[in-house]
């Protein structure tokens, strides 16, 4: 079993539209979770973090992490064509190591 | 401001030949770096990384190796690559291991051997 799991996709939605990403894993250590956007060709880049459980807002976005079912979130609201990417979770561990998802490509069409 | 600069961009390179590819940080010093390899589907496999010159630790026993020779200059290398060496290859730094940010990661080098 995978450390952290996350659906390849491809997602296509309608520009506007609210976005779902989601992420499960499985080892209940994880403390600090990432979400990471990563456009073709390029590197990723970190787009929000959060600590433990609960939900934190950056503008558009909203990473919602619930820790009794192992599963973080990645919320996008009124979508746009340039949110179009690949979209990597990650995990951090208590030995400072670092766990990534396989990534959700993301196409938010105009 | 830190950038992070990693070179070339892509790559074909034939199976048994060598393979250097470079990564440099400006705008910080005594960052920790690391080399990590994204394949499809797989996500992204931490290959070496690195507190300091010279002190390199691998975290994936494999074909590659890695150096360090100074501060902020961090090489991954190949002496003979092979099919399987094919990938995107990203570098990245952070100050602090247990940074709760991750890593900034450059723009990365995709790897094609033939």
């Amino acid at each position: 079993q995978k450390e952290v799991e996350q659906d390849p996709g491809p997602l296509s939605v309608p520009e506007g539209a609210i976005v779902s990403l989601n992420c499960t894993y499985s080892n209940s250590a994880f403390q600090y979770f990432m979400w990471y956007r990563q456009y073709s060709r390029k590197g990723p880049e970190l787009l929000m973090y959060t600590y433990s459980s609960g939900n934190k807002e950056d503008g558009r976005f909203t990473a919602q992490v619930d820790k009794s079912s192992k599963y973080i979130s990645l919320f996008i609201r009124d979508s746009q064509p340039s949110d179009s990417a690949t979209y990597l979770c990650a995990m951090r561990d208590n030995f400072n190591k670092f766990y990534f998802g396989s990534g959700t490509k993301l196409n938010v069409k105009p | 401001s830190q950038t992070i600069h990693q070179w070339p961009a892509t790559l074909v390179q034939p199976v048994g030949s060598p393979l250097s590819l470079e990564c440099t940080v400006e705008g910080t010093s005594n960052p920790n770096l690391y080399w990590y390899r994204q394949a499809a589907g797989r996500g992204l496999q931490l290959l070496f990384y690195s507190v300091g010159i010279g002190q390199i630790s691998s975290e994936v026993p494999q074909n590659l190796s890695a150096s360090r020779p100074q501060d902020r200059q961090f090489i991954l290398s190949s002496k003979k690559l092979l099919l399987s060496d094919s990938g995107f290859y990203l570098c990245a730094w952070n100050l602090d291991r247990k940074s709760i940010y991750g890593y900034t990661f450059g723009s990365g080098t995709r790897l094609t051997v033939v």
